[in-house]
Parts: structure tokens; C-alpha cells; sequence
């Protein structure tokens, strides 16, 4: 149980355009979904945590207008990364709880920027 | 500031042997503590979490808790090289967010 899904998997885009990773809660309902952003060689940064139906909580740093979060649903949530550049390139991992301590993660994102 | 202090390693044990992870704490009121185990390429993995102080034993790992002295540990008894991978220390204040560290590498030699 406690299944948490992304896709896609890994994206590469150009430049300037936009793109949006989904994170889903598969086995149960998710109250809380948060976004983490991990570099290379680098522990996961918090960027985000949302509620569902409510607007999500960004942490100092992150540009709310440049990574837009959607959590529509308890099983789902969007993060749309907004006019792209290279050094927005990383890893990004979702994961979901249920109002607990435990968080589920997400396999995990790769964007590429070119 | 929260921090999450990890030695980044590589710490290297021969197979078999017991691997000794540390992670020091900036917050005095984090109350959960987790391990997480991430491998190449992948997200992290639960491995186990403790809330106590004192020794928490899930099969070939330990946990154990200090909050006097803002320190948690993970013991891998009978390390297997499968064990590569890099561990991740991560505090939680209340049920809030997770803060955490760069990771400790290890690398157990067949």
C-alpha cells in the first residue's frame, strides 16, 4: 500500500517552455502533497507543500509564479514548471501524506532543460 | 534555521561488517527522525523512523535517538554490498515538514 506515482519520468524541453509533472496517490487519499527539488550531490529542498483545494505554501526562494502547484484532488497534484530554463534542470520528487508524520515518495522526475 | 547535518563520506565497510551512520540536528523541537535510504537516480526510501530516545531495532537496522545531545544514528548490521547507497537523516518538527541532510554515501566491498 502507500503507492505514490509521477509522471512523466524524466522530460527534456526547451528553453522557455513549460512543463507539468503530475504526482499521484494511487492506494489512498493524500491530504498533504509536498515538492521537493534535488541536484546532484544535493539532499531534497523542500519547494512546496499543498492542500488539497487550497493554494499551496511555498518555502523562501521558490518563485510561486514560476512553479505552479495544482492540488486539485486527494489523489492528485500538479507542478507546472513555467518558461523553463536550463538551470531549472534537477530532479523533482513529490511525496504524500495522510496528516500523519509518514510521507509516501514519488519515483521522482527528471527535467533536462536544453 | 532547521539543520540537518550529515558527513557526506563515502564511508566504506567490507561485506558483513556493521555500518555506523550519524546525522547531528539543529532544532530541539523536532520530534520524529527518519532514515532514508536513496539509491542512484531514485527516490528515497523509508527505511525506518524513531520518535524515542533509545534504540529502535527493524531487522539488520538500529536506529537510535539522543535528543539531549540533537544526534540520531542508524547501525546496518551485516552490511551487503546491496546496502550501497546513499543514506539520507530527516527531521520533522510537529507533523510539518521534513527537513533534510546531504546524505551519507556508503559503499560495502564484497
Amino acid at each position: 500500500g502507500a503507492v505514490v506515482s509521477q509522471h512523466p519520468s524524466w522530460v527534456i524541453c526547451k528553453s522557455g517552455t513549460s512543463v507539468k509533472i503530475e504526482c499521484r496517490s494511487l492506494d489512498f487519499q493524500a491530504t498533504t502533497m509536498f515538492w521537493y527539488r534535488q541536484f546532484p550531490k544535493q539532499s531534497l529542498m523542500l519547494m512546496a507543500t499543498s492542500n488539497e483545494g487550497s493554494k499551496a505554501t511555498y518555502e523562501q526562494g521558490v518563485e510561486k509564479d514560476k512553479f505552479l502547484i495544482n492540488h486539485a484532488s486527494l489523489t492528485l497534484s500538479t507542478l507546472t514548471v513555467t518558461s523553463a530554463h536550463p538551470e531549472d534542470s534537477s530532479f523533482y520528487i513529490c511525496s504524500a501524506g495522510t496528516g500523519g508524520s509518514e510521507q509516501y515518495f514519488g519515483p521522482g522526475t527528471r527535467l533536462t532543460v536544453t | 534555521q532547521k539543520e540537518v547535518e550529515q558527513n557526506s563520506g563515502p564511508l566504506s565497510v567490507p561485506e558483513g561488517a556493521i555500518a555506523s551512520l550519524n546525522c547531528t540536528y539543529s532544532d530541539r523541537g523536532s520530534q520524529s527522525f527518519f532514515w532514508y535510504r536513496q539509491y542512484s537516480g531514485k527516490s528515497p526510501e523509508l527505511i525506518m523512523f524513531i520518535y524515542s530516545n533509545g534504540d529502535k531495532e527493524d531487522g539488520r537496522f538500529t536506529a537510535q535517538l539522543n535528543k539531549a545531545s540533537q544526534y540520531v544514528s542508524l547501525l546496518i548490521r551485516d552490511s551487503q554490498p546491496s546496502d550501497s547507497a546513499t543514506y539520507l537523516c530527516a527531521v520533522m518538527q510537529g507533523y510539518s515538514t521534513l527537513t533534510f541532510g546531504k546524505g551519507t554515501m556508503l559503499l560495502v566491498s564484497p
